[in-house]
């Protein structure tokens, strides 16, 4: 089975700042990463996937990049609303999620 | 718009059976493959089954294989997973979610709101 380990578990960051989380493959997963974001009480939404692709109507502060075993899910000037938990996914073989990673406000 | 909305919210013994529907709309849900995703409480997701459109093929995580049961009625937009032999370790809000296939691979595109199921004696 794949693993998907997601760095840091948690964040602290504040309003206006460029924040990185990094998800990172057991094995080569090629393009097939996903990225969501999910709100307390609230189900998970798909943000990016096949690693870099935005989702239609998702804010293009939100960047992916990266391809094999190691990639990236990159905030440009964090809004009130991006204070969430962030998870990956492979989908190279059936799907696994990262632990995920919790965006909190400084 | 999409709209997937979960039912079958239950508390059941250690050992106990529970069925969860999901309720599908705005989309052709015949055509559509279909996933159940799990979240035990303050954890993260778990993917737990998926289903072909049309219900010939069938997947499941290790964790759920030989116990649970996912099916579908395409007549009545309809998604099921039958869980039997229920632990503890199978408490979480099960979400259902209606796969994208996108280079042969799938995304959860859209998620229902949840359904909790609860494992206790």
């Amino acid at each position: 089975d794949i693993q998907m380990t997601q760095s840091p578990s948690s964040l602290s960051a504040s309003v206006g700042d460029r924040v990185t989380i990094t998800c990172r493959a057991s094995q080569s997963i090629s393009s097939y990463l996903n990225w969501y974001q999910q709100k307390p009480g609230k189900a998970p939404k798909l943000l990016i996937y096949v690693a870099s692709i935005l989702r239609s109507g998702v804010p293009s502060r939100f960047s992916g990049s990266g391809s094999g075993t190691d990639f990236t899910l990159t905030i440009t000037s964090l809004q009130p609303e991006d204070f969430a938990t962030y998870y990956c996914q492979q989908s190279h073989s059936s799907a696994t999620f990262g632990q995920g990673t919790k965006l909190e406000i400084k | 718009e999409v709209q997937l909305l979960e039912s079958g919210e239950g508390l059941v013994q250690p050992g106990g059976s529970l069925r969860l529907s999901c309720a599908a709309s705005g989309f052709t849900f015949s055509t559509s493959a279909m996933s159940w995703i799990r979240q035990a409480p303050g954890r993260g997701l778990e993917w737990v089954s998926s289903i072909s459109p049309g219900g010939d093929h069938t997947y499941y995580a290790d964790s759920v294989k030989g116990r649970f049961t996912i099916s579908r009625d395409n007549s009545k937009n309809t998604l099921f997973l039958q869980m039997n032999t229920l632990r503890a370790e199978d408490t979480a809000t099960y979400f259902c979610s209606k796969i994208e296939i996108n280079s042969g691979r799938w995304l959860f595109d859209d998620w229902g709101q949840g359904t909790l199921v609860t494992v206790s004696s």
